[in-house]
């Protein structure tokens, strides 16, 4: 059964700090990893994909990485601002599947 | 370029009514699929369309059901609601055929209250 695990839940940081979001996954067949940031209320919106051969991939302050051996993402967030509050959601897929993360809500304080 | 369309956007529904929501995907898109999100239960795929043939479907029950029309607008119905159907409900478009391989662009989603 395919499986996303994210932690942590929620996180509370605040604005300017680094933070990390990590994901595991047993998903199969496997050939990509999307990263999705989710305004609450509001449809998902993509933020980074990586094939399988791909290690770390860069959407400004947002920096995916991703371990195929060993199924594990993190996203990494960079001098946050409160405007990155939201769930980010971890979604690894294959072909014509994807499986979605509970994701991890994170809240940036002032 | 337009985006994803999702109407209408908030509705309230009482129990044992029935429920349409419309999708309308980025032009050239073909492949539609509808997703329903309850608070810790993360997105559920419901459902995937790809040029009017329904190509993939999740676990829920008969009483959710959707079609596709030719200009690749698509609609989901909820027959018989339950208030475990209170829901957000989100559209998903990809101009792939494969949605694995490809990039979701999803709407703003339909926020359904049954009462």
């Amino acid at each position: 059964k395919n499986q996303v695990e994210q932690s942590p839940q929620s996180l509370i940081i605040l604005e300017g700090k680094n933070c990390t979001l990590q994901c595991n996954y047993t998903v199969s067949p496997f050939s990509n990893l999307r990263w999705y940031k989710q305004d609450t209320g509001r449809g998902p919106v993509s933020l980074t994909i990586m094939t399988f051969s791909e290690n770390t991939k860069s959407n400004g302050r947002y920096t995916a990485t991703l371990d195929a051996d060993t199924k594990q993402s993190s996203l990494h967030i960079t001098a946050s601002q409160l405007s990155d509050s939201a769930s980010y959601i971890c979604v690894p897929g294959g072909y014509q599947k994807v499986t979605f993360g509970t994701g991890t809500k994170l809240q940036v304080i002032p | 370029k337009a985006g994803v369309t999702q109407t209408p956007r908030y509705l309230i529904k009482t129990r044992g009514q029935q429920v349409t929501l419309s999708c309308s995907p980025i032009s050239g898109h073909r492949s539609v699929s509808w997703y329903q999100q309850t608070p810790g239960q993360g997105l559920q795929f419901l459902f995937e369309y790809f040029s009017e043939t329904q190509r993939n479907k999740g676990n829920f029950p008969g009483r959710f059901s959707g079609r596709q029309f030719s200009n690749s607008r698509s609609e989901m119905n909820v027959s018989t609601l339950e208030l475990g159907d209170s829901a957000l409900y989100l559209c998903a478009s990809s101009s792939d055929r494969d949605p694995g391989a490809n990039v979701l662009t999803f709407g703003a989603g339909s926020r359904l209250t049954v009462l």
